[in-house]
Parts: structure tokens; C-alpha cells; sequence
């Protein structure tokens, strides 16, 4: 089955430092993998995605994500934290060869992470 | 372009009473979606469907029904009710063109407290 964890509940970082936050996955196959960020009283908005190819995928907002398969983990990264980047970010999985490439997205969220910058 | 959209916003049910939510969207998506929101779940995927007339069973399908009569829009029914159905609802829309499938669009909420 596949399956998403996300380790904590709250990440605090001061405004201009790095960033991190923590993403692992399991799943059969090859994972299909994403970031969205979910702003006070709004729907989810996409950030980034790694379908193949660079492990090192470059998102919205300066955002960015290591694919690691030996560690089956998806962390998200920011070089320097704004305040504006407090939000909840969910990371999500899809497995390919379970659901098809064809087929709707089954996608399957984390429980969210709660990213607090202060200035 | 209003991407997607829900209504209402918010609402208040008395247990055992019934209920539809829309969703509409105008960006010419095959496929949409319905999550629940509970706090430390994340998104539970309720129901789905990959094109005009068809629907599908998500996760928690139990309590739901949905249909999508056209295209843009997809409907979301509470036929009876109950508290545990307490949610933040989402719809989210996404293109069948291969890769781009995958990126999902969501509409800014429902919530429903049922009492």
C-alpha cells in the first residue's frame, strides 16, 4: 500500500534561515511525488512535483525538493525563510504502477506540516 | 478565469438533513476530485471522477454520493447528515494530459458543521 509520513506537526525557523521540511514515503513502485502549501482559509496551491528524471526538483516560490529513493524521502528546502512562507504544507504520493499512468490521481496526502517563520 | 470554485462557503446541517455542494470548474479538466479535511489527517479522498457521466469510490466513500452530469461542474451530496461528516471539503480538478495529470487545482472550501 502506498502511504506518506510526515514527522512533524510544527516546524519554527527564524525568518532568513534555511529551511526544511521533513517528507517520507512508501510505496511499490516507482512514487510520483508532490508539495502543496495550504494558506489560512484557502485551498491547496501546488508548489513542486518529481515525476523522473533530476532528483533535485525546483518549485514555486523558492522552494525546492531532494528525491532520495535509498531513504524513500521527498524533503522540502527553502535557502532563506520569508514570514510570508508560514503556512501548512502537505507532501503527497501517487504509485503509478498500482493506480496506472492513465487513470484519475490517487493521491495520497500527509497530515501537514505547519511551517511558522518569525521575524 | 476563476479556476475552481465551490459553494457555499460554509454551512451549518442539523444531523439527518441533506445537502449538496458544487463545484465548477472552467479550466476544461477530464478529471475532479472531492477530499475532506479533518485536522491531523490530511486529505481523505472521498470520490473522483475522470469525465463527464462517470464517478468513482475514493477512501471514504460511505455518507457521499456525487455525480457529474457536465464537465465543469461536480456535485457533492450528503443525502442524511451526521456529525462525524464535520469537514473542511475540497474539490480539486486536474487535466488528463499525460504529466500534466498529475497536478491537482483546488477550490477554496467548504465548510460544514453538522449538528
Amino acid at each position: 500500500a502506498q502511504s506518506v509520513a510526515q514527522p512533524e506537526d510544527q516546524v519554527n525557523v527564524a525568518e532568513g534561515n534555511p529551511l526544511t521540511v521533513k517528507c517520507t514515503y512508501s510505496v511499490s513502485g516507482n512514487p510520483y511525488l508532490f508539495w502543496y502549501v495550504q494558506y489560512p482559509n484557502r485551498g491547496l496551491q501546488f508548489l513542486l512535483k518529481y515525476i523522473t528524471g533530476d532528483n533535485l526538483v525546483k518549485g514555486s516560490y523558492g522552494f525546492e525538493a531532494e528525491f532520495n529513493k535509498s531513504q524513500t524521502s521527498f524533503h522540502l528546502k527553502k535557502p532563506s525563510a520569508l514570514v510570508s512562507d508560514s503556512a501548512l504544507y502537505f507532501c503527497a504520493v501517487r504509485d503509478p504502477t498500482r493506480w496506472g499512468y492513465s487513470s484519475a490521481s490517487k493521491i495520497i496526502f500527509g497530515s501537514g506540516t505547519r511551517l511558522s517563520i518569525r521575524p | 478565469n476563476a479556476g475552481v470554485t465551490q459553494t457555499p462557503k460554509f454551512r451549518v446541517l442539523k444531523t439527518g438533513q441533506s445537502m449538496t455542494l458544487l463545484c465548477a470548474q472552467d479550466m476544461n479538466h477530464e478529471y475532479m476530485y472531492w477530499y475532506r479535511q479533518d485536522p491531523g489527517m490530511g486529505l481523505r479522498l472521498i470520490h473522483y471522477s475522470v469525465g463527464e457521466g462517470t464517478t468513482a469510490k475514493g477512501e471514504v466513500p460511505d455518507g457521499y454520493n456525487v455525480s457529474r452530469l457536465k464537465k465543469q461542474n461536480f456535485l457533492l451530496g450528503l443525502e442524511s447528515a451526521a456529525p462525524s461528516q464535520t469537514s473542511v471539503y475540497f474539490c480539486a480538478s486536474s487535466p488528463r494530459t499525460s504529466g500534466q495529470q498529475e497536478t491537482q487545482y483546488f477550490g477554496p472550501g467548504t465548510r460544514l458543521l453538522v449538528l
